[in-house]
């Protein structure tokens, strides 16, 4: 089945530690992105990548980085220099941006204790 | 500026009953427009979406919305909810920047027995 996996569902780090959370797809879309959702915002868009080796900050892309190495893979990497990690993170993918139809995975919920 | 506005945060109705969520958009042209449900620590399912031509769409579990030019709108309408339908419903347009969607702060949908 084709789809967009991301692992693990749920994730606790200590204060000051990096993590990194992993996005998958097999669809053979070109754009990948990432989102943080939390209670009441909605979703808020942290990087986007629309082909391999390249990548675009979001609207809050403080604190995170990422890398598109290969078409299918987008990890997320959440910094200690990121104030309030904590929060649910949406991965998903189009096949190309301009306001192609987004296919989301689970999700990934980050605890920073 | 280009926004995205969900005015209900919070709807209950009763099983069997019609339901309404409403969107509102601002954008500098036509845009595409999506909606999307997600069930609480899962991740988006796309319910329907508008690019171009009639102004009312169909969409998958009975959903349909409507394109309204004039009122900048695309509300979401089910004529009969049932108890799956309690979910987090979120209006999306796009493309902004050329790139990615904005997406509005979601309507939690509570359905009563």
């Amino acid at each position: 089945d084709g789809g967009i996996t991301q692992s693990p569902k749920y994730l606790f780090r200590k204060e000051g530690q990096n993590v990194t959370l992993s996005c998958e797809q097999n669809l053979n879309h070109d754009a990948m992105y990432w989102y943080r959702q939390d209670p009441g915002q909605g979703l808020r868009l942290i990087y986007y990548s629309q082909i391999v080796n390249d990548f675009q900050k979001g609207d809050i892309a403080e604190g995170y980085s990422v890398s598109r190495e290969k078409k299918e893979s987008f990890p997320l990497t959440v910094t200690s220099a990121q104030k309030n990690p904590t929060a649910f993170y949406l991965c998903a993918s189009s096949a190309i941006t301009g306001g192609d139809t987004q296919y989301f995975g689970p999700g990934t919920r980050l605890t920073v204790l | 500026a280009q926004s995205v506005t969900q005015p209900d945060i919070h709807i209950t109705v009763s099983e069997g009953a019609s339901l309404e969520l409403r969107c509102n958009y601002s954008y500098g042209a036509t845009p595409y427009l999506f909606w999307y449900v997600q069930s609480p620590g899962q991740g988006l399912q796309l319910l329907l979406k508008y690019f171009s031509g009639d102004t009312l769409v169909q969409g998958i579990k009975g959903f349909e919305a409507e394109f309204k030019r004039s009122q900048s709108s695309f509300n979401l309408r089910k004529p009969s909810v049932h108890w799956s339908d309690a979910a987090e419903y979120f209006c999306a347009v796009g493309p902004y920047n050329n790139n990615d969607m904005r997406f509005g702060a979601g309507t939690r949908l509570t359905v009563k027995p």
